[in-house]
């Protein structure tokens, strides 16, 4: 069975600080892997996605995420935070039983600080 | 225009009443799906649904039905709503590798 894993609830960074969000992934075989942002009271945005080819994926609003096979991770980054990222962050992975549905992790806050 | 819509965007009701959440995405996808999000924000497959399959996560009770009048629509229709009911339901699409998700439905069972 398919799973990712967020290991930090909440990240706090700093305005204009590097930010990483944590994404570690269980899979048989080669992994569809997705980010998305929640932001209050709103729908889930999509960031981006790694399918295949340069393990750098670069997405929406400056993130991006490296594919780590070895480590089984889908970190996400951003050069510099933005006040306006703090948001809730997930991760996903399709499912590769034919029902094609995304299993997504626990979330993650992050709060950008003035 | 709104690629994956809901309605309604909120819907308060009282336990043991019957309701449906409509979705309709006009990406000409072939697949739909339902999640719920809880109150601790985890987010759940329910329903995976194109024209040829329905699966079932077999965790979601049989008061909860998906109904498709066709490819453009899949609406959540749930009998004797219960309190445990209550939390966000989102609608999704997809083609290949593209989801896109609708804006979710607020529904609170008092």
């Amino acid at each position: 069975a398919q799973s990712v894993a967020q290991p930090e609830d909440q990240v706090n960074v700093a305005e204009g600080n590097p930010l990483t969000v944590k994404c570690t992934y269980s899979v048989s075989g080669n992994p569809y892997l997705f980010w998305y942002v929640q932001y209050p009271n709103r729908g889930l945005q999509f960031l981006l996605k790694y399918i295949t080819g340069d393990n750098l994926v670069k997405g929406s609003y400056g993130f991006e995420a490296e594919f780590n096979k070895s480590q089984t991770s889908f970190h996400l980054k951003k050069p510099s935070a933005l006040v306006s990222d703090s948001a809730l962050y997930f991760c996903a992975v399709r499912d590769q039983t034919g029902a094609n549905n995304l299993f997504f992790g626990t979330g993650t806050r992050l709060t950008v600080i003035p | 225009d709104t690629a994956v819509s809901q309605t309604p965007k909120y819907l308060v009701t009282q336990m043991g009443n019957d309701k449906s959440i409509k979705c309709e995405q006009n990406l000409g996808h072939d697949t739909m799906y339902w999640y719920k999000q809880d109150s601790k924000k985890f987010l759940k497959i329910m329903f995976s649904y194109n024209n040829k399959e329905l699966i079932i996560n077999e965790t979601v009770p049989n008061r909860f039905s998906p109904k498709s009048p066709d490819k453009a629509h899949l609406n959540l229709h749930i009998n004797s709503l219960e309190l445990g009911d209550s939390a966000v339901y989102f609608c999704a699409s997809s083609q290949g590798s593209g989801y896109t998700f609708g804006s979710g439905t607020r529904l609170t069972v008092v």
